[in-house]
């Protein structure tokens, strides 16, 4: 069962340009969280923004979250070679307490 | 730990045997889950555990697959006579509380069925 859907699936853009990830999802959640995964292994959480929340930054990420829509944005600025690897979004399902994931986006950025 | 331990960190079996893999979560962390992934795709949710609730299996494939956490902290997945099918990195994960929090990941186990 999945929940989200991340959109595009692959993007490539050159260093220094920014990268926009986008995220649908299905039920109503308490809040969405955004991970990094490099080399197919273990993922790594980047930023969690609530259902009350509209925009939230960390550092070079932004993230917004339109639940009226039931979407939610990655922006990542100033890309860096090292920014390289699949992003995927996540949401608590419905309120059931699971954490549940979206298929990813696969960001290259060409040097 | 400091972090969450999987182990084996790779594992060829061949069709038809079966193969237990293990997670040691963050300590103190009531929540853990384990997700499957295939070359390339998403996470595919397994199986969840919180405290002593009954665990949510509504993401376990077939009867073949089983897990339990003992204790409120090791857990193992078990996949019986496993098929070409189950080849997969299986990812285990876990947090200090239900699904609205941050979940630390394991390296995963990368499972090759010959």
């Amino acid at each position: 069962s999945q929940q989200g859907e991340e959109d595009p699936q692959a993007l490539s853009i050159q260093e220094g340009e920014n990268a926009t990830m986008n995220c649908s999802y299905k039920t109503s959640i308490n809040n969405l969280q955004w991970y990094r995964q490099n080399s197919g292994r273990g993922l790594v959480h980047l930023i969690l923004i609530r259902s009350n929340e509209r925009e939230k930054h960390s550092g070079r990420l932004r993230v917004t979250l339109d639940t009226s829509k039931k979407s939610s944005s990655l922006l990542i600025t100033a890309s860096r070679a090292a920014d390289t690897a699949s992003y995927f979004c996540a949401t608590d399902w419905g309120g059931a307490q699971k954490l549940v994931f979206g298929q990813g986006t696969r960001l290259t950025i060409n040097p | 730990g400091a972090g969450v331990s999987q182990s084996p960190s790779n594992k060829v079996t061949e069709k038809g045997k079966d193969v237990e893999l293990r997670c040691d979560p963050i300590s103190g962390h009531t929540a853990l889950y384990w997700y499957r992934q295939s070359l390339g795709q998403g996470l595919e949710f397994l199986i969840y555990f919180q405290g002593n609730s009954a665990p949510d299996k509504s993401g376990l494939p077939s009867d073949r697959f089983s897990a339990e956490r003992t204790g409120g902290s090791v857990s193992t997945l078990t996949i019986q006579r496993t098929q070409q099918e189950d080849s997969a990195v299986y990812l285990c994960a876990s947090s200090a509380a239900p699904g609205g929090t941050e979940a630390f990941f394991g390296q995963g186990t990368r499972l090759t069925v010959v």
